[in-house]
């Protein structure tokens, strides 16, 4: 059966560090994969997604950078983190055929000091 | 651009009440439509999808939505709610097979 892992599960960073949140997925192959940040009032908002190695496509302009380096690896970064980074990131996958279901994985809890 | 509406932010009921949540989208084309649900401290799960054929669609514990084409809708709707189904409930579209849009959540609290 497949599997979607983030870590790690909390993570508190001061204003300027780097940041790397990773997601993997198990037991599928090629899957799409999908970056969101969930806030309360806001719901989920889609930041990146990919469906294939090194194919990235960005949603929303920001401070925020993604990376597929192997198939069911997803990496969300940043070079200089803000306070407006702050908040609950959450890295999904599809089949990414017509029935595309997406299956969430547990979520990154980031505070932004 | 494709978006979806979810107009009622946080909605409180009674135990055996009955449920409608409200869900619009834009998007003139072809559509799917899916309902998640997120139980407190656990992950988003599907609750139930429509792609094609009968517009009501039954999901799990005893919810089902209803695609009305000509409203751009697809609400959730549950006849009798329980305790247990408090949660957040988010309504999605997706238009091509690469990505789809979440609308913003509506937080159900139940009145034991």
């Amino acid at each position: 059966s497949q599997t979607i892992h983030q870590w790690p599960a909390t993570l508190v960073q001061p204003v300027g560090s780097p940041l790397s949140l990773e997601c993997t997925v198990e037991g599928t192959s090629n899957p799409n994969l999908y970056w969101y940040r969930q806030a309360a009032g806001r719901g989920l908002q889609l930041l990146f997604y990919s469906v294939g190695i090194g194919q990235i496509s960005s949603e929303v302009p920001q401070n925020l950078s993604a990376s597929r380096p192997q198939d069911r690896q997803f990496i969300l970064s940043s070079k200089k983190l803000l306070l407006s980074d702050s908040g609950f990131y959450l890295c999904a996958w599809s089949g990414g055929i017509r029935d595309n279901e997406q299956f969430f994985g547990p979520g990154t809890r980031l505070t932004v000091l | 651009a494709q978006s979806v509406s979810q107009h009622n932010h946080h909605v409180i009921l009674s135990e055996a009440a009955s449920l409608e949540l409200g869900c619009n989208y834009s998007y003139g084309g072809t559509v799917n439509l899916f309902w998640y649900v997120q139980y407190p401290g656990q992950h988003l799960q599907l609750l139930l999808k429509y792609f094609s054929g009968d517009p009501l669609v039954k999901g799990i514990k005893g919810f089902e939505a209803e695609f009305i084409k000509s409203k751009f809708s697809f609400n959730l709707r549950k006849p009798s709610v329980q305790w247990s189904d408090t949660a957040e409930y988010f309504c999605a579209v997706d238009s091509s097979a690469s990505k789809i849009i979440f609308g913003s959540g509506t937080r159900l609290s139940i009145r034991p």
